[in-house]
């Protein structure tokens, strides 16, 4: 098993592009999540999904989308990349009431 | 909305120290979660707590539940080197199901040698 990985591992991007950041898993988890870390914030989650075709928001989801078309796979789409979006994303994938398995992380710089 | 703070931000030891992170909910939790962090990774599960007053040992950490379960902690008896990152608790947002997590903003150890 791969457990759970993520897409790209560094990116920097312009202000007003837009990307992907990609997530999979392969252990078959129901639920999946998406955080950012900002140093002194901890973790906070951004959007989350409890299967495939149902997701909803955490508590910073301001400036970002995500579907769950498979139970794979998770994408987040920074629809117009602000600096303030600079930051480390985590995704994660767990199953009810169980630990949260986190991906290596992407860090994302935005000029 | 429901609030986790951890105290102290930092700790720095020296090795053979013991180290001791807190964990404060604002609302009573269903359990509550720890997770490592080392420097540049990603967090990793460590333990999860579930029953009032629960305590659990893993080789030199020991965890507590309290018995509000409100509140928790995370002690490292004698630390080493390889103890080294941030130490986070977590608690579940709603229903108990783990998929919703509010974390707490960690506490960074470090160790000298």
């Amino acid at each position: 098993n791969a457990g759970v990985t993520q897409t790209p591992k560094f990116q920097v991007l312009k202000t007003g592009q837009s990307m992907t950041l990609q997530c999979a898993q392969d252990m078959n988890h129901e639920y999946m999540s998406w955080y950012r870390q900002d140093p002194g914030m901890g973790l906070r989650l951004i959007h989350y999904s409890v299967g495939a075709g149902i997701t909803d928001q955490g508590e910073v989801p301001n400036g970002y989308n995500v579907s769950r078309s498979t139970t794979e796979d998770f994408p987040l789409r920074l629809l117009s990349a602000a600096p303030s979006q600079t930051s480390v994303y985590f995704c994660a994938s767990s199953v009810r009431g169980s630990e949260q398995f986190f991906g290596p992380g992407t860090r994302l710089t935005v000029l | 909305g429901q609030q986790v703070m951890q105290i102290p931000q930092y700790q720095h030891v020296q090795e053979g120290e013991d180290f001791t992170t807190y964990c404060n909910s604002s609302t009573t939790l269903s359990n509550i979660q720890w997770y490592k962090q080392r420097p540049g990774g990603h967090p990793v599960f460590l333990i999860q707590l579930v029953k009032s007053g629960e305590v659990k040992k893993q080789k030199r950490l020991t965890f507590q539940f309290g018995e509000a379960k409100k509140n928790s902690s995370l002690h490292i008896t004698a630390t080493q080197t390889t103890d080294v990152g941030t130490y986070f608790c977590a608690g579940p947002s709603s229903g108990g199901s783990n998929y919703k997590l509010t974390f707490g903003k960690g506490t960074l150890l470090t160790v000298n040698p």
